[in-house]
């Protein structure tokens, strides 16, 4: 199948500061890419989809002065987190389609201390 | 987009074939049916994908039947390491967003 990526891994970063996720398809091009959250036991919850050269569309509830994302290229979207607080810590998840199957990147987990 | 239903839970012994049946009552004319498999701190993993009868991988079986209101993945032989959640996820292919529903949690048993 088609390979995501997503860096960093993991980031531990302190209250106030800003932190800017990336998400990579690597063998393939994609106009849009989404965004999930996942907290702890819980599912994956669609937070905004990214459209290549567009303004991302953001899920209701979802703060897009909070969750900067940025589409510049078919193969790179990047999620900023801004002014991070210790409740947007969790593990981010992007994904990519390829035009019949989504694949998803291998996650995020950011810790805001 | 369509809503799913899955058991929550579900235990198997090593060796076994376990099914895990999916529910979506109000699927629509052009949704797919996709099923991922996730381990902890990692992103879901595509495991098929169908739109009916059957299709086989060599990882998976999915069945789907004729009115499509429902759809069961099949895991031959299961493993200790087949132990994960599994996604059933229906929606149209072609960048739409995935809504993911509970998942079940597969616990696969020495």
């Amino acid at each position: 199948g088609a390979v995501v990526s997503q860096h960093p891994s993991r980031v531990i970063c302190k209250s106030g500061t800003s932190v800017k996720i990336e998400c990579r398809s690597l063998d393939f091009q994609a106009t849009t890419m989404f965004w999930y959250r996942q907290f702890p036991k819980q599912s994956l919850m669609l937070m905004a989809t990214s459209n290549e050269g567009s303004k991302a569309t953001y899920e209701q509830g979802v703060e897009k002065d909070k969750f900067l994302i940025n589409h510049a290229s078919l193969t790179l979207s990047t999620l900023t987190v801004t002014s991070a607080h210790p409740e947007d810590s969790s593990f981010y998840i992007c994904s990519a389609e390829t035009g019949e199957t989504q694949y998803f990147g291998p996650g995020t987990r950011l810790l805001v201390l | 987009l369509a809503k799913t239903t899955q058991p929550i839970s579900m235990d198997s012994y090593e060796g076994q074939e376990v099914n895990i049946t999916c529910s979506h009552n109000n699927i629509a004319t052009n949704d797919y049916i996709t099923w991922y498999q996730q381990f902890p701190s990692q992103g879901p993993r595509f495991i098929i994908q169908g739109y009916k009868t059957k299709v086989t991988n060599e990882v998976a079986s999915l069945f789907i039947p004729a009115d499509r209101k429902s759809s069961t993945l099949s895991l031959p032989r299961v493993s200790l390491s087949d132990t994960a959640v599994y996604y059933c996820l229906v929606g149209e292919i072609g960048n739409t967003p995935l809504v993911f529903g509970k998942g079940t949690r597969l616990s696969v048993i020495a």
